[in-house]
């Protein structure tokens, strides 16, 4: 099956300071997500990108799927940023894959 | 708020029992997909129903079961309950079968003891 590889594993930060995530995937991919974990457990959805660009507040994302790699940035974090980032793919109907995540501390 | 209702939130339950987790998909969502989030495993893939239908299935026990009623709503059988089974059960909902963003509910947390 597909293999989902995300980038790094943890991160930690200062608050105000911006941070890039990446996604890294084996295969081609009808539909490509980002979600934030919180520290309640919810899955959050952030972006349905399996191509080009979107910008969310300070959040934007971009996924190149001829080279099979989306990021994720964060521009001047908060605090309430922290948790894990989870890319989830799917290569066509039915399950997606989800990344290892990564887990992400702003500190104040 | 995903609009994907999930009941119970929590639940304690001991080793091999049964139980039985409820999905409430966002309006006009026809799949449902279940996942299972534990510690050492990550979020896995379970099973996916499109308009009452089996149409993918993951990593699913056989002490598993899942169905999707005419009304769209899922339920997530879990028997013989064993300690490893404890975890964060999602469910989430698209519109359609591929391509569509998923939203997922808030889950329900199992533990078996």
């Amino acid at each position: 099956g597909i293999q989902v590889e995300q980038s790094p594993p943890d991160l930690i930060l200062q608050e105000g300071a911006n941070s890039t995530l990446r996604c890294n995937f084996s295969d081609s991919v009808n539909n490509l997500q980002w979600f934030h974990q919180n520290p309640w457990g919810q899955l959050i959805n952030l972006f349905y990108i399996p191509s080009g660009t979107k910008q969310n507040g300070r959040l934007s994302a971009t996924t190149v799927a001829t080279e099979r790699y989306s990021l994720l940035y964060i521009s001047s974090s908060q605090t309430t940023d922290s948790g894990v980032y989870f890319c989830a793919v799917n290569p066509g109907a039915g399950k997606s894959t989800f990344g290892d995540g990564t887990t992400l501390t702003v500190k104040p | 708020d995903s609009g994907v209702t999930q009941t119970p939130k929590h639940l304690i339950t001991a080793t091999g029992q049964r139980v039985t987790l409820r999905c409430s998909p966002r309006s006009g969502d026809l799949s449902v997909y279940w996942y299972q989030q534990s510690l050492d495993q990550g979020l896995q893939f379970l099973i996916q129903y499109y308009n009452g239908e089996e149409r993918a299935k993951g990593n699913i026990l056989e002490r598993f079961s899942a169905q999707q009623f005419p009304d769209l709503h899922s339920e997530l059988n879990l028997s013989s309950l064993e300690l490893g089974d404890s975890a964060l059960y999602f469910c989430a909902s698209s519109s359609g079968l591929v391509g569509n963003t998923i939203y997922f509910g808030e889950g329900s947390w199992l533990t078996v003891v």
